[in-house]
């Protein structure tokens, strides 16, 4: 079945530690990106990927790295979370830049 | 601010209504995308819309693509419980899908 995971689903975490959420999509395709949910605020984009080795900064950039090592995954790295980053985080993959995008069931984060 | 404003942000409506959903911006996109998200899940997408004054139907669906490629509207005929969701457009400029905050919809039985 063509999807899009992410891992885990609920993460509740304190100030300052270190976390990964994972993202893998098995479509072979070459754009993923992460995005951010919040009342109100709709879908912020936080990094994107064109291919492998290749990350950009979406809008909302700050605390967070990526990597893209490999085609397949994409995961988002919070050095030292804080409060604020609290939030509902999707990952999604396309085929191309600009067509359809294929979400992850998303990661309900809370830092406490 | 929003790149695209979505109005109205909540829209609860009976069975069998009708319903409008309207996305707005002040840019010009090359193509612009509907998705529903219902809880729990990521979202999905519905249609694309490409050309100034388009319009796609998918059933009881009807997407309309403004001439200037600015602005779109989700027109939904005789709403369903299962309707229910949050609808989200998206537009495509250049580099970038920029989405707006969405219209919750809640559809009563």
């Amino acid at each position: 079945e063509a999807q899009v995971t992410q891992n885990p689903r609920y993460l509740i975490t304190v100030t300052g530690k270190k976390l990964t959420v994972t993202c893998s999509q098995n479509m072979n395709h070459e754009y993923m990106s992460w995005y951010r949910q919040d009342p109100g605020l709709g879908l912020r984009q936080i990094y994107y990927s064109m291919n492998v080795e290749v990350t950009d900064k979406g809008d909302v950039p700050e605390g967070y790295k990526v990597s893209r090592k490999e085609k397949r995954n994409f995961p988002l790295i919070l050095e030292s979370p804080s409060p604020n980053q609290t939030s509902l985080y999707f990952c999604a993959s396309s085929f191309r830049l600009l067509r359809e995008q294929f979400f992850g069931p998303g990661t309900r984060l809370t830092v406490l | 601010t929003q790149l695209l404003e979505q109005s109205p942000q909540f829209l609860s409506i009976q069975e069998g209504e009708n319903l409008t959903v309207y996305c707005n911006s002040s840019s010009v996109f090359s193509s612009l995308q509907w998705y529903r998200q219902e809880p729990g899940e990521g979202p999905v997408l519905l249609v694309t819309v490409v050309t100034g004054g388009e319009v796609k139907k998918l059933k009881r669906l009807t997407f309309q693509f403004g001439d200037a490629r600015k602005d779109s509207s989700l027109h939904i005929t005789a709403a369903q419980t299962g309707d229910t969701g949050l609808y989200l457009c998206a537009g495509a400029d250049d580099y970038k899908l920029s989405f707006g905050a969405g219209t919750t919809v809640t559809v009563r039985a």
